[in-house]
Parts: structure tokens; C-alpha cells; sequence
């Protein structure tokens, strides 16, 4: 069974654009959950997605949203780059919400000049 | 605030030592993850301990969950150059399984 997938790797964006992040989750798995990485945070979560439906939100600005297709696929959106949204964002993926244990996808690795 | 407070941040070993890295909360969770990081991936999962005092064993590695359920520990034994890599531990509370709260990690370097 392939893992979940996320696209695309790598990215290099300026300040002031914007830019969508896609994950593919593991087949038969319907919750999607978003995390950022970075040395002096760490991992911090984002928002997670169920059906279609944001079940939670993470301490991010509106700049940073979210939607998730009907085939279980999500994206990711952030609005008007800043510096300190260079980071490695995390895909994670569980069938049910209710499952607490997250495959996590390889990650896109944001760079913001 | 860091609700999951993880120890030691880093650690260099020699081949063969044992080590011990420490995840602790004020909080009760439902269950705790461990999870090791390779540099430019994603974490992968380790193992997941739900119940109070439940301790599991994964070849050289035990893991164990405090009985309040606001601790954990990962014990390596006999750390081999293989073993070196980013630890994570989270925590996640009941029907919030995908809102995982992650511990700050464990850098760990382990030399021939």
C-alpha cells in the first residue's frame, strides 16, 4: 500500500505570494491532518480534516487555510508569504479521527526569500 | 507553551551505550506516540502506548507510559550508529487523533 504523498517537495517562494501544498493520503484513509516543522518550534499542527470538514485548528493566522476533496485528498494555502514561513509541512493520515496513532508523508520543504 | 516537555534536546553517545530520553506533561493524554525523523522526511511511527503503565518492546527499544498518563520514556539499549536520528514523542487527547502535540525532540548522535 503506498504511503501518503505530498507534492511538491521542494519550494521556493518570495515574500508577499502565495502558495498550495497537496497531499495525497494512504488509500481508505479519510482524516488528513496538516503540521509545520521548524527548528525553533518544532512540530506544530495546523488544522485536520474529515470528510470534507475541518474537525480542528491549530494557533496559525487566517493567512494559512485548508480544504479537503471528496477523493480524501487536502491542500493546503498560505496567503501572503513572510519569512517565517519557511519550514518542512507535514502531511499526516489515519482512517477516522478517532485514531490517534498519524502516517506522515515525506513533507514539503518551503523556502521564503 | 509546550505542553509536552522532552529531554535531553541532544545527546551524543558512543556505539553500544545506553540511553534514555524523557517526554513529561502536566497533562493527561489518551495515548502517546513515539516517532523517529530521518533529515528531509517525515516522521515514522515507532510505536503507540495507550494505557497507564504499559511498557512495550521493540528489539533494543522499550518504551514505556506513565500509569497517570502524562509520561513517557524510550530506553535504547546497546545504541548503534543506525539509531541516530530525530526522536519525537506526542501526545493526543481523546477523539482528537489527528491534533497531535509533539514534544520539542531528541537529536541523537550515536558514534562507531
Amino acid at each position: 500500500k503506498a504511503g501518503v504523498t505530498q507534492t511538491p517537495r521542494y519550494l521556493i517562494k518570495t515574500r508577499g505570494q502565495q502558495v498550495t501544498l497537496s497531499c495525497s493520503p494512504i488509500s481508505g484513509h479519510r482524516s488528513v491532518s496538516w503540521y509545520q516543522q521548524t527548528p525553533g518550534q518544532g512540530l506544530q499542527f495546523l488544522f485536520e480534516y474529515f470528510s470534507e470538514t475541518q474537525r480542528n485548528k491549530g494557533n496559525f493566522p487566517g493567512r494559512f487555510s485548508g480544504r479537503q476533496f471528496s477523493n480524501s485528498r487536502s491542500e493546503m494555502n498560505v496567503s501572503t508569504l513572510e519569512l517565517g514561513d519557511s519550514a518542512l509541512y507535514l502531511c499526516a493520515s489515519n482512517r477516522t479521527p478517532q485514531r490517534e496513532t498519524q502516517y506522515f508523508g515525506p513533507g514539503t520543504r518551503l523556502l521564503v526569500l | 507553551t509546550q505542553l509536552l516537555e522532552q529531554s535531553p534536546q541532544f545527546l551524543s553517545i558512543q556505539e553500544g551505550e545506553n540511553l534514555t530520553v524523557y517526554c513529561n506533561s502536566s497533562s493527561v493524554f489518551s495515548s502517546l506516540q513515539w516517532y523517529r525523523q530521518e533529515p528531509g522526511e517525515g516522521p515514522v511511527l515507532l510505536v503507540t502506548v495507550v494505557t497507564g503503565g504499559e511498557v512495550k518492546k521493540l528489539k533494543r527499544l522499550t518504551f514505556q507510559f506513565g500509569d497517570a498518563r502524562k509520561d513517557s520514556s524510550l530506553h535504547i539499549t546497546a545504541a548503534q550508529p543506525g539509531d541516530t536520528g530525530l526522536y519525537l514523542c506526542a501526545g493526543a487527547r481523546y477523539n482528537q487523533g489527528g491534533k497531535l502535540i509533539f514534544g520539542q525532540g531528541t537529536e541523537l548522535s550515536v558514534k562507531p
